[in-house]
C-alpha cells in the first residue's frame, strides 16, 4: 500500500527557478525521507526529517513537515539541468523499524 | 567504496524458469530489502529482512522467496516467473532503527516472456 502521496506527478520548470514537491501519508510517522532517482537507476537518500521537527535543510534543499497535515513539502532553490530526476518521499512508521513506504513520485524536468 | 551490488542488471526470460537476483552489501548492514518499481505503483516492498535468518514479507511478497544466511547477501528467488513479474527490481540496505536512510543498488530490470 502506498503510504506516501506526491503532488504534483510531473513538474517542468527553467533553470533557475524554485521546484516544489508535497507528499501526504496517512498514518503516523517515525520519520520522512526523500529521496532521487535519475531515469533507471537505483534511489539515493536526499534528506531525513523526523516526526517532531518541522524543517530542514541540505544545501539547496528544504524540507518541511506538518504532522498535523500529514504533509511534508521538498523544495528545491535555484534548479539546475542536473536536478532533472524523480523525487520520492518515503515514510517510516513506528511500527516497521526499518521498513520504508514510499510515494509514486514527482518526475521534475529542469530546462536549461 | 560503500555500495549495493545487484546482479545482473539487465534479464529476459520465459515463463516458468526460475531465477536469482542477487545482491550484496559491503557496509554491515543488518538491514535489507527488495522492491518493485512499476510505472504509476512507485516503490512496492517485497521482502525484507532485519538479520541473518529473519526475512518478513512486505507489501508484494506472492510469487517471490528470499533468503539471509549472510549478512551481506540477500538474493531474492522467483520460482516460476510469470509476466506480470517483469518489472524492475531493487536491492536496498542500511542500518536498524528507525531514522536510517536505505542504501539501493542500481536495478535489475526483469522481462519474463
Amino acid at each position: 500500500s502506498q503510504q506516501g502521496e506526491e503532488d504534483p506527478q510531473a513538474l517542468s520548470i527553467q533553470e533557475g527557478e524554485n521546484a516544489t514537491m508535497n507528499c501526504s501519508y496517512k498514518t503516523s510517522i517515525n520519520n520522512l525521507q526523500w529521496y532521487r532517482q535519475n531515469s533507471g537507476r537505483g534511489l539515493v537518500h536526499l534528506i531525513l526529517i523526523r516526526s517532531n521537527e518541522r524543517e530542514k535543510h541540505s544545501g539547496r534543499l528544504r524540507v518541511t513537515l506538518d504532522t498535523s497535515k500529514k504533509s511534508s513539502s521538498l523544495l528545491i532553490t535555484a534548479s539546475r539541468a542536473a536536478d532533472t530526476a524523480s523525487y520520492f518521499c518515503a515514510t517510516a512508521t513506528n511500527n516497521a523499524g526499518n521498513m520504508l513506504t514510499f510515494g509514486g513520485g514527482t518526475r521534475l524536468m529542469v530546462k536549461p | 567504496e560503500a555500495q549495493v551490488t545487484q546482479n545482473p542488471r539487465y534479464l529476459i526470460t520465459v515463463t516458468g524458469k526460475k531465477l536469482t537476483v542477487t545482491c550484496s552489501q559491503n557496509m554491515n548492514h543488518e538491514y535489507m530489502s527488495w522492491y518493485r518499481q512499476d510505472p504509476g505503483l512507485g516503490l512496492r516492498q517485497i521482502y525484507y529482512s532485519m538479520n541473518v535468518e529473519v526475512t518478513d514479507k512486505g507489501d508484494v511478497p506472492e510469487g517471490y522467496k528470499v533468503s539471509r544466511k549472510e549478512k551481506r547477501n540477500f538474493p531474492l528467488i522467483l520460482e516460476s516467473p510469470s509476466p506480470n513479474q517483469t518489472s524492475l527490481y531493487f536491492c536496498a540496505s542500511g542500518r536498524t532503527g528507525y531514522g536510517t536512510e536505505a542504501f539501493f543498488g542500481q536495478g535489475t530490470r526483469l522481462t519474463v516472456v
